[in-house]
């Protein structure tokens, strides 16, 4: 089941801060986020596993809250190579062995100077 | 290390005809997954396959067909083209699996075109 990514799209200015949720119907074993700037391939970011963790890549970091069974991504002090199109990725916890991971639609963030 | 390659770039077909997509992965991997984008859907998982085994398949036609060959390369087959079937095609390769503790190494895509 696709997770759902809040907001749609986010302008912001250079500096600002931003905040990009996910959340899931399901239950999670793991969230993956990618940044997808215009034209390009996706670029891996970050994996988070079930079990609460925070992750941090310079200046964006990322929490998993298991039971509520979302993710957010926090961009701080954004800066003009920070837009892009960010999606998270969320894989089930179904105890198969068969792994999917599965896309939400894309939070478009744009920074301007 | 190279990167993966995916061909060709951009690819102009009419409805009815057949395609064929090609993904050389990341030397070493053995996991090549294979996603279908188009605005506003986000990217729509259509397979896995590992050790040339299918190992997962989203919820796509059976027009839609994929393989993978001993070195790990993969090649997706749609036919019967619909103009649906228009988007940005990404393939993905990782070492062991999809998802886990692995990270995706995409490429470029396959722009497809249908007319």
């Amino acid at each position: 089941q696709q997770p759902v990514q809040s907001p749609q799209a986010v302008i912001l200015r250079e500096g600002e801060d931003a905040v990009i949720n996910c959340s899931s119907s399901k239950a999670l074993y793991s969230v993956h986020w990618y940044r997808q700037k215009h034209g390009e391939a996706p670029i891996f970011l970050m994996i988070l596993l079930k079990g609460g963790e925070q992750k941090g890549h310079d200046k964006i970091s990322a929490s998993f809250n298991e039971k509520k069974q979302q993710s957010s991504l926090y961009l701080t002090a954004s800066q003009l190579s920070y837009s892009g199109t960010y999606f998270c990725g969320t894989e089930e916890d179904s105890g198969g062995s068969n792994y999917k991971l599965t896309f939400g639609k894309g939070t478009l963030l744009t920074v301007n100077p | 290390k190279a990167g993966v390659t995916q061909t060709p770039r951009y690819l102009i077909k009419t409805r009815g005809q057949q395609v064929t997509l090609s993904c050389s992965p990341i030397s070493g991997h053995r996991s090549v997954s294979w996603y279908q984008q188009t605005p506003g859907q986000g990217l729509q998982f259509l397979f896995e396959y590992f050790s040339e085994t299918q190992r997962n398949k989203g919820n796509f036609p059976g027009r839609f067909s994929g393989r993978q060959f001993s070195n790990s390369r993969s090649e997706m087959n749609v036919s019967t083209l619909e103009l649906g079937d228009s988007a940005l095609y990404l393939c993905a390769s990782s070492l062991l699996s999809t998802a886990r503790r692995e990270k995706l190494f995409f490429g470029s895509g396959t722009q497809l075109s249908v007319l």
